[in-house]
């Protein structure tokens, strides 16, 4: 099995100061990464992902997360949070070879989130 | 509006009992759905592939006769927590992948998740 590493579990930060959830994982195939983001009260939203090409995705809400194969990592990145950014983040890996069921995920244990005024 | 409805949101049980938690797809046919638990500050953890008129896959170290799994349907699979333990109480989540295409550019729903208490 895969394994999602998100070493920090809380990471407090003002409004407007930059902001990275680091995102490491563990697989010798290639695979395809996730960040999903949970706000209070609500399940979880896909909030990037990666499959293919670039190596920088980004998402609508000023997020962008970088793959880096040869250090095996996908952390998450905000250049000016704002307090509505407040949530869990949740790294995922998913293994893409052609045995695996598409949809079938390995989570980190997520980091929280809190932006302060 | 939701694409997953996930039944009961909360429940408590006593020990011994067994309990059922259901995952529907409201939008679209669903041929494979996957459970997931997730303990208190923990990762989801995948115990299952819920796969339409076949036996479930489960992952390394989940009890298949512990955790009964139905996809009787192209919309509904059922999770059953058979002879419940104070142990068993977590967070349960089913999600479905949306396969327009054969690939990840098809979303993936989350259900709400169901919390359930064994006393």
């Amino acid at each position: 099995a895969q394994s999602v590493t998100q070493l920090d579990s809380q990471v407090p930060v003002f409004e407007e100061a930059p902001v990275e959830l680091r995102c490491n994982y563990s697989s010798s195939v290639s695979v395809y990464l996730f960040w999903y983001v949970q706000y209070p009260n609500q399940g979880l939203q896909l909030l990037l992902k990666y499959l293919s090409g670039s190596t920088l995705v980004e998402s609508i809400n000023g997020f962008e997360a970088e793959f880096n194969k040869s250090q095996t990592s996908f952390h998450l990145r905000k250049p000016s949070v704002h307090i509505s950014d407040t949530a869990e983040y949740f790294c995922a890996v998913s293994v893409c070879d052609r045995g695996s069921t598409l949809g079938r995920l390995y989570f980190g244990r997520g980091t929280q989130l809190t932006v302060w005024p | 509006g939701a694409v997953v409805s996930q039944h009961p949101s909360w429940v408590i049980c006593k020990s011994g009992t067994s309990v059922k938690i259901e995952c529907r797809s409201l939008d679209f046919q669903a041929t494979t759905m996957f459970w997931y638990r997730q303990f208190p500050k923990q990762s989801l953890m995948l115990m299952a592939t819920s796969n339409e008129g076949s036996k479930a896959t489960y992952e390394q170290g989940v009890e298949k006769d512990k955790f009964l799994i139905n996809h009787a349907s192209l919309t509904l699979s059922t999770l059953t927590v058979t002879s419940a333990h104070p142990e068993d109480s977590s967070f349960y989540i089913c999600t479905i992948h949306e396969l327009r295409s054969a690939d990840y550019n098809s979303p993936l729903h989350f259900g709400n998740g169901t919390r359930l208490t064994v006393t």
